[in-house]
């Protein structure tokens, strides 16, 4: 089992722009969650999700959105890309049902905004 | 609000030196905590929990609702302790809040 794993593992876009992000779960995971770590920052949680739809949300605005998809993998898209949004994303999956403690992390992807 | 506080970006220790890593909070509710830990080039993982009251890899986290602290501590630091620390709170909605994270340069 590789865990968690994210795609791609670097992105550069320009400002405006929409980007898509992808994340399959460890096996036998179902919830996925997704954070925001910018530089020398901790991460933050943008929103969570299970059984196809979004659970909890951050405070994240409305140019962050997600998906997942039957195979429990899942998207996240970000519309309108500012230079703030430059981070690492991470994502974590679990099986709902657990607390957090079973929460494992992906590698992350690099997404730079120029 | 919930917050994580984590005071130190560095602590700089030398080998078998006594480690101590910071962590306040700040949360109305009933407190989970943990603390992740980031080797280089490694993806985050969990160290230890709150609730569990275990032992990993010699460190040692007592929860202090007095104090609304979470220090992680160990007696005696080794150089593969060096790494990025981070503090989180479960808030109850199954999200995590982190620190800002402190690095642990153990040196030989």
């Amino acid at each position: 089992d590789a865990g968690v794993t994210q795609s791609p593992t670097h992105l550069i876009k320009t400002r405006g722009q929409q980007v898509t992000l992808r994340c399959s779960p460890k096996s036998g995971h179902d919830t996925v969650s997704w954070y925001q770590q910018a530089l020398g920052q901790g991460p933050q949680f943008i929103f969570q999700y299970y059984e196809e739809e979004e659970r909890q949300r951050g405070n994240f605005p409305d140019r962050f959105s997600g998906h997942q998809f039957p195979n429990y993998s899942s998207e996240l898209n970000v519309n309108a890309l500012l230079l703030g949004d430059s981070a690492l994303y991470l994502c974590a999956s679990r099986v709902r049902g657990l607390d957090t403690v079973g929460q494992y992390f992906g590698p992350g992807t690099r997404l730079l905004v120029l | 609000a919930q917050r994580v506080t984590q005071p130190e970006k560095l602590l700089s220790v030398f080998k078998g030196a006594p480690v101590e890593l910071k962590c306040n909070y700040s949360y109305s509710g009933s407190p989970e905590l943990f603390w992740y830990v980031q080797y280089s080039r490694q993806r985050l993982q969990l160290l230890l929990r709150h609730i569990s009251r275990e032992s990993i890899k010699g460190f040692t986290a007592d929860l202090n609702k007095g104090e609304t602290s979470f220090h992680l501590k160990k007696p005696f630091a080794q150089e593969e302790d060096s790494a990025m620390y981070y503090c989180a709170l479960n808030t109850g909605r199954r999200a995590l809040t982190f620190g800002s994270g402190t690095r642990l340069q153990v040196q030989p």
